[in-house]
Protein backbone atom coordinates (compact mmCIF):
# COMPACT_ATOMS: atom_id res chain seq x y z
CA UNK A 1 0.00 0.00 0.00
CA UNK A 2 1.18 3.22 -1.32
CA UNK A 3 1.68 6.06 1.38
CA UNK A 4 0.55 8.69 -1.24
CA UNK A 5 -3.13 7.52 -2.31
CA UNK A 6 -3.97 7.85 -5.76
CA UNK A 7 -7.44 6.49 -7.63
CA UNK A 8 -5.98 3.45 -9.36
CA UNK A 9 -8.26 4.75 -12.59
CA UNK A 10 -9.64 7.74 -14.19
CA UNK A 11 -11.18 8.19 -17.46
CA UNK A 12 -12.57 10.98 -19.95
CA UNK A 13 -13.60 11.78 -23.45
CA UNK A 14 -11.26 13.80 -26.09
CA UNK A 15 -11.64 17.19 -25.23
CA UNK A 16 -12.80 16.78 -21.14
CA UNK A 17 -11.28 18.01 -18.42
CA UNK A 18 -9.68 15.64 -15.90
CA UNK A 19 -8.48 15.57 -12.24
CA UNK A 20 -6.20 13.16 -10.31
CA UNK A 21 -6.14 13.49 -6.52
CA UNK A 22 -3.15 12.28 -4.72
CA UNK A 23 -3.96 12.17 -0.48
CA UNK A 24 -1.01 12.34 1.61
CA UNK A 25 -0.06 13.07 5.54
CA UNK A 26 1.83 16.25 7.52
CA UNK A 27 4.95 14.37 6.86
CA UNK A 28 4.74 14.48 3.27
CA UNK A 29 2.31 16.78 1.07
CA UNK A 30 1.64 18.68 4.68
CA UNK A 31 4.91 19.86 4.68
CA UNK A 32 6.65 19.45 1.36
CA UNK A 33 6.17 20.02 -2.93
CA UNK A 34 3.89 17.72 -5.12
CA UNK A 35 5.53 16.58 -8.14
CA UNK A 36 3.81 14.87 -11.00
CA UNK A 37 4.88 12.30 -13.64
CA UNK A 38 3.63 10.69 -16.56
CA UNK A 39 4.23 7.24 -17.87
CA UNK A 40 3.28 5.60 -21.20
CA UNK A 41 4.18 2.19 -20.98
CA UNK A 42 7.62 0.52 -21.74
CA UNK A 43 9.16 4.28 -21.33
CA UNK A 44 10.74 6.02 -18.09
CA UNK A 45 8.90 8.41 -16.05
CA UNK A 46 8.53 11.84 -17.73
CA UNK A 47 7.94 15.07 -15.00
CA UNK A 48 4.95 16.89 -15.76
CA UNK A 49 5.04 19.08 -12.69
CA UNK A 50 6.82 20.42 -10.01
CA UNK A 51 6.81 22.22 -6.68
CA UNK A 52 3.21 21.85 -6.76
CA UNK A 53 2.32 23.93 -9.79
CA UNK A 54 4.85 24.31 -12.13
CA UNK A 55 5.39 22.90 -15.66
CA UNK A 56 8.58 22.05 -17.02
CA UNK A 57 9.77 23.70 -20.19
CA UNK A 58 7.52 21.76 -22.65
CA UNK A 59 4.83 20.48 -21.19
CA UNK A 60 1.48 22.03 -22.53
CA UNK A 61 -0.65 24.53 -20.10
CA UNK A 62 -3.05 21.80 -20.59
CA UNK A 63 -1.70 20.42 -17.31
CA UNK A 64 -1.99 22.09 -14.02
CA UNK A 65 -1.61 21.51 -10.74
CA UNK A 66 -2.67 22.52 -7.14
CA UNK A 67 -2.31 21.15 -3.52
CA UNK A 68 -4.21 22.40 -0.12
CA UNK A 69 -2.96 21.02 3.20
CA UNK A 70 -2.27 17.08 2.90
CA UNK A 71 -3.60 16.92 -0.24
CA UNK A 72 -2.85 17.96 -4.08
CA UNK A 73 -4.64 17.31 -7.29
CA UNK A 74 -3.87 17.47 -11.35
CA UNK A 75 -6.20 18.51 -13.87
CA UNK A 76 -5.99 17.70 -17.42
CA UNK A 77 -7.80 19.58 -19.72
CA UNK A 78 -8.58 19.08 -23.68
CA UNK A 79 -8.02 15.66 -23.07
CA UNK A 80 -6.17 14.19 -26.26
CA UNK A 81 -5.78 10.40 -26.96
CA UNK A 82 -2.04 10.97 -26.28
CA UNK A 83 -2.72 11.60 -22.50
CA UNK A 84 -3.56 8.21 -22.02
CA UNK A 85 -1.00 7.24 -19.71
CA UNK A 86 -0.23 6.08 -16.06
CA UNK A 87 0.07 9.09 -13.74
CA UNK A 88 1.95 8.88 -10.26
CA UNK A 89 2.47 12.23 -7.80
CA UNK A 90 5.42 12.07 -5.18
CA UNK A 91 6.84 13.68 -1.95
CA UNK A 92 9.50 14.06 0.22
CA UNK A 93 8.70 12.43 3.39
CA UNK A 94 10.22 13.88 6.41
CA UNK A 95 9.40 10.86 9.04
CA UNK A 96 11.01 8.11 6.20
CA UNK A 97 13.68 10.66 4.92
CA UNK A 98 12.79 9.51 1.64
CA UNK A 99 10.43 9.84 -1.48
CA UNK A 100 7.02 8.14 -1.33
CA UNK A 101 5.54 7.92 -4.42
CA UNK A 102 1.10 7.39 -5.02
CA UNK A 103 0.56 4.05 -6.52
CA UNK A 104 -0.73 5.73 -9.74
CA UNK A 105 -3.61 6.40 -11.59
CA UNK A 106 -4.36 4.88 -15.21
CA UNK A 107 -5.72 7.44 -16.93
CA UNK A 108 -8.26 6.51 -19.87
CA UNK A 109 -9.14 8.32 -23.13
CA UNK A 110 -11.98 6.89 -23.95
CA UNK B 1 18.99 19.24 -21.40
CA UNK B 2 21.15 16.07 -20.69
CA UNK B 3 21.06 12.55 -20.57
CA UNK B 4 21.33 8.97 -18.49
CA UNK B 5 21.63 5.95 -19.35
CA UNK B 6 21.71 2.59 -16.98
CA UNK B 7 23.92 -0.48 -17.35
CA UNK B 8 24.92 -3.72 -15.53
CA UNK B 9 21.17 -5.17 -14.88
CA UNK B 10 20.52 -8.57 -15.59
CA UNK B 11 19.71 -11.50 -14.12
CA UNK B 12 21.15 -12.81 -10.45
CA UNK B 13 20.54 -15.20 -7.91
CA UNK B 14 18.81 -15.09 -4.25
CA UNK B 15 21.50 -13.20 -2.27
CA UNK B 16 24.09 -13.03 -4.72
CA UNK B 17 25.38 -8.94 -5.53
CA UNK B 18 24.95 -6.92 -8.67
CA UNK B 19 26.64 -3.50 -9.23
CA UNK B 20 24.32 -1.02 -11.64
CA UNK B 21 25.71 2.09 -13.23
CA UNK B 22 24.29 5.45 -14.58
CA UNK B 23 26.11 6.82 -17.09
CA UNK B 24 25.72 11.07 -17.21
CA UNK B 25 26.06 13.37 -20.47
CA UNK B 26 25.12 16.82 -21.45
CA UNK B 27 25.01 18.37 -17.42
CA UNK B 28 27.44 19.69 -15.14
CA UNK B 29 26.71 16.11 -13.19
CA UNK B 30 28.65 17.20 -9.65
CA UNK B 31 26.06 19.58 -9.70
CA UNK B 32 23.10 17.52 -9.37
CA UNK B 33 21.71 15.19 -6.36
CA UNK B 34 20.96 11.99 -7.77
CA UNK B 35 18.22 9.37 -7.30
CA UNK B 36 17.62 5.28 -7.81
CA UNK B 37 14.15 4.37 -8.80
CA UNK B 38 12.37 1.26 -8.95
CA UNK B 39 9.69 -0.33 -10.63
CA UNK B 40 8.80 -4.51 -10.86
CA UNK B 41 6.89 -5.86 -13.25
CA UNK B 42 3.78 -4.36 -13.70
CA UNK B 43 3.63 -2.30 -10.60
CA UNK B 44 4.30 1.69 -9.54
CA UNK B 45 7.22 3.31 -8.62
CA UNK B 46 9.75 3.11 -6.06
CA UNK B 47 11.93 5.41 -4.43
CA UNK B 48 15.13 3.36 -4.02
CA UNK B 49 18.09 6.02 -3.05
CA UNK B 50 19.19 9.19 -2.89
CA UNK B 51 22.72 10.71 -3.17
CA UNK B 52 23.28 14.74 -3.05
CA UNK B 53 25.62 16.46 -5.49
CA UNK B 54 29.03 15.32 -3.13
CA UNK B 55 27.95 12.24 -1.48
CA UNK B 56 27.47 13.71 2.01
CA UNK B 57 23.70 12.69 2.42
CA UNK B 58 22.63 9.58 1.47
CA UNK B 59 18.95 7.83 2.10
CA UNK B 60 17.59 4.67 1.64
CA UNK B 61 14.41 3.02 1.61
CA UNK B 62 13.85 0.75 4.28
CA UNK B 63 13.36 -2.05 1.77
CA UNK B 64 17.09 -1.68 0.87
CA UNK B 65 18.73 -0.09 3.72
CA UNK B 66 21.83 -2.25 4.81
CA UNK B 67 21.83 -4.41 1.50
CA UNK B 68 22.01 -1.14 -1.29
CA UNK B 69 24.66 1.42 -1.35
CA UNK B 70 24.89 4.38 -4.01
CA UNK B 71 27.59 6.25 -4.90
CA UNK B 72 29.38 8.11 -7.58
CA UNK B 73 32.10 9.56 -9.38
CA UNK B 74 32.01 12.62 -10.17
CA UNK B 75 35.06 12.87 -12.35
CA UNK B 76 33.48 10.02 -14.34
CA UNK B 77 30.21 11.40 -14.60
CA UNK B 78 28.78 7.97 -13.30
CA UNK B 79 26.22 6.99 -10.39
CA UNK B 80 26.09 3.67 -8.95
CA UNK B 81 24.08 1.13 -7.11
CA UNK B 82 25.59 -1.74 -5.55
CA UNK B 83 23.06 -4.43 -4.51
CA UNK B 84 23.86 -7.68 -2.01
CA UNK B 85 22.01 -9.69 -0.61
CA UNK B 86 19.28 -9.93 -3.40
CA UNK B 87 15.85 -11.20 -3.06
CA UNK B 88 12.89 -12.20 -5.38
CA UNK B 89 11.15 -9.01 -4.39
CA UNK B 90 14.18 -6.73 -5.74
CA UNK B 91 13.31 -8.04 -9.51
CA UNK B 92 12.30 -4.57 -10.98
CA UNK B 93 13.24 -1.84 -13.95
CA UNK B 94 15.75 0.20 -12.17
CA UNK B 95 16.06 3.88 -13.04
CA UNK B 96 18.46 6.56 -12.09
CA UNK B 97 16.67 10.31 -12.20
CA UNK B 98 18.26 13.73 -11.58
CA UNK B 99 17.00 16.06 -9.13
CA UNK B 100 16.03 19.65 -10.37
CA UNK B 101 17.51 21.97 -8.85
CA UNK B 102 15.88 24.09 -7.07
CA UNK B 103 13.31 21.35 -6.80
CA UNK B 104 12.18 18.36 -5.79
CA UNK B 105 11.28 16.77 -9.29
CA UNK B 106 13.31 14.30 -11.07
CA UNK B 107 13.92 16.34 -14.36
CA UNK B 108 15.33 13.78 -16.44
CA UNK B 109 15.68 9.93 -16.40
CA UNK B 110 17.63 7.17 -17.62
CA UNK B 111 15.74 4.14 -19.99
CA UNK B 112 15.77 1.87 -17.09
CA UNK B 113 17.60 -1.30 -16.52
CA UNK B 114 16.10 -4.59 -15.54
CA UNK B 115 17.33 -6.35 -12.63
CA UNK B 116 15.64 -9.86 -12.25
CA UNK B 117 16.59 -12.13 -9.18
CA UNK B 118 15.99 -15.85 -9.41
CA UNK B 119 16.45 -18.85 -9.22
Amino acid sequence: QSVLAQPPSASGTPGQRVTISCSGSSSNIGSRTVNWYHQLPGTAPKLLIYNNDQRPSGVPDRFSGSKSGTSASLAISGLQSEDEADYYCAAWDDSLNGVVFGGGTKLTVL
Amino acid sequence: QGQLVESGGGVVQPGRSLRLSCSASEFTFSNYAMYWVRQAPGKGLEWVAVTSHDESIKYYAVSVRGRFTVSRDNSRNTLYLQMNSLRTEDTAVYYCARRKIGADGLDVWGQGTLVTVSS
